[in-house]
């Protein structure tokens, strides 16, 4: 049962243009939304996030935004750049009273973006 | 350091083996949490510290597979009787805790089980 899904195993973008990943969900008890990006051979580091009460959160060149009735978020990366190639998490953290900090990941989207 | 860090980067084991795994979280991380990573897929919960205390084991595969942070700093990640399935990254992280929801992840140990 893959609750956080990212069905899109991959993406390819010229430089300068803009990265659109996207991000399904379907448990509606998940109440935080957090992108993670990792590079081969180390751990994925935090990238942005999202709280459920917000639609819209802009950190420079990315902005996550979240369709609570669609069970739908996305990151935007605009522009794009070469050193943004990489594999995209996106991953959800249940409500506070149940389980803090135990974050269900989707399988990845690998970015690669040509110069 | 100033990163969690994990040790062995690499480990490969027979099936049967026992296997224990390290996890040096950031100074001062309240937070430590253990993820399993198959090929191609992305990380799932193991289980969660809170300084000493195992709050959620809720992840863990089987009763193969044990973690401890005796002194809530240091955490180990144990599985006996290892058996292929078991071949995964396993990465760990650390937070502040409290409300802080960002963590901080390890490079992992890539196991493998032969």
């Amino acid at each position: 049962d893959q609750q956080v899904k990212q069905n899109s195993p991959s993406l390819s973008v010229q430089e300068g243009r803009i990265s659109i990943l996207n991000c399904d969900y379907t448990n509606s008890m998940f109440d935080y939304f957090l992108w993670y990006k990792k590079y081969p051979a180390e751990g994925p580091t935090f990238l942005i996030s999202i709280s459920s009460i917000k639609d819209k959160n802009e950190d420079g060149r990315f902005t996550v935004f979240l369709n609570k009735s669609a069970k739908h978020l996305s990151l935007h990366i605009v522009p794009s750049q070469p050193g943004d190639s990489a594999v995209y998490f996106c991953a959800a953290r249940g409500h506070r009273g149940t389980s803090y900090g135990k974050l269900t990941f989707g399988q990845g989207t690998i970015l690669t973006v040509h110069p | 350091g100033a990163g969690v860090s994990q040790s062995p980067r690499y480990k490969v084991a027979k099936r049967g083996q026992d296997v224990a795994l390290r996890c040096d979280p950031i100074s001062g991380h309240v937070s430590l949490f253990w993820y399993q990573q198959a090929l191609g897929q992305g990380p799932e919960f193991l289980t969660y510290f809170q300084n000493e205390a195992q709050l959620d084991k809720s992840g863990l595969p089987s009763d193969r597979f044990f973690a401890e942070r005796p002194e809530g700093s240091v955490s180990t990640l144990k599985i006996q009787r290892t058996q292929q399935e078991d071949s995964a990254v396993y990465l760990c992280a650390s937070s502040f805790g409290g409300n802080n929801e960002k963590l901080f992840f390890g490079s992992g140990t890539q196991l493998s089980v032969l």
